[in-house]
């Protein structure tokens, strides 16, 4: 059972061209994310979605831009990449923890970008 | 800036110590505390999650959390080559929907 799933899992393409992740959960969560880690390994915040309404814009080009078709979707649309673009995208899923106000979030496997 | 600070490494421990990892956090109002494990190529995993001060224990994990003095930390007991990966710390942001993440820690169990 994938509970979050994310497709593809490896992208390589050229400067300049526009592609898409897709990610699906299966958890019934509200939430769901966008991050971007890179070869530093730092995770970075991109987008948050609850219930298909845009909760968190973090500073990212705009040439970047999410889309929730329903509360268990969540795409990454990216025009025009550029090298420094290559990095992991990972999508993640959240709901209230049982017994408490924190949100647990839950990673999809990650999509590799690489732009040559 | 609210900011999560984690030593990166890597901790080098024998096979069966135990591995001490330890998170500081800039937000004294922060209430949500949360530790990720990732290995090399995958995606960060949740392992434990911690919302008060003291001490949860899972299995051969236990997090200790002390919000007077800003640090959460996690513990590992009979460490197996298997714990080696990079361990992510992550405190609640503005909101709870957020985490605002450490750079992480990097252990290496040696047998």
């Amino acid at each position: 059972d994938t509970a979050v799933s994310q497709t593809p899992k490896y992208l390589v393409t050229q400067m300049g061209n526009d592609k898409s992740i897709k990610c699906e959960q299966n958890l019934g969560h509200d939430t769901m994310y966008w991050y971007k880690q890179d070869s530093k390994k730092f995770l970075k915040i991109m987008f948050s979605y609850n219930n298909k309404e845009l909760i968190i814009n973090e500073t990212v080009p705009n040439r970047f831009s999410p889309k929730s078709p329903d509360k268990a979707h969540l795409n990454l649309h990216i025009n025009s990449l550029e090298l420094g673009d290559s990095a992991v995208y990972f999508c993640a899923s959240s709901q209230r923890a049982s017994g408490s106000w924190g949100y647990e979030q839950y990673f999809g496997p990650g999509t590799r970008l690489t732009v040559t | 800036q609210k900011e999560v600070e984690q030593n990166s490494g890597p901790l080098s421990v024998p096979e069966g110590a135990i591995a001490s990892l330890n998170c500081t956090y800039s937000d004294r109002g922060s209430q949500s505390f949360f530790w990720y494990r990732q290995y090399s190529g995958k995606s960060p995993e949740l392992i434990m999650s911690i919302y008060s001060n003291g001490d949860k224990e899972d299995g051969r994990f236990t997090a200790q959390l002390n919000k007077a003095s800003q640090y959460v930390s996690l513990l590992i007991r009979d460490s197996q080559p298997s714990d080696s990966a990079t361990y992510l710390c992550a405190v609640n942001g503005d909101s709870n929907y957020q985490l605002i993440w450490g750079a992480g820690t990097k252990l290496i169990i040696k047998p």
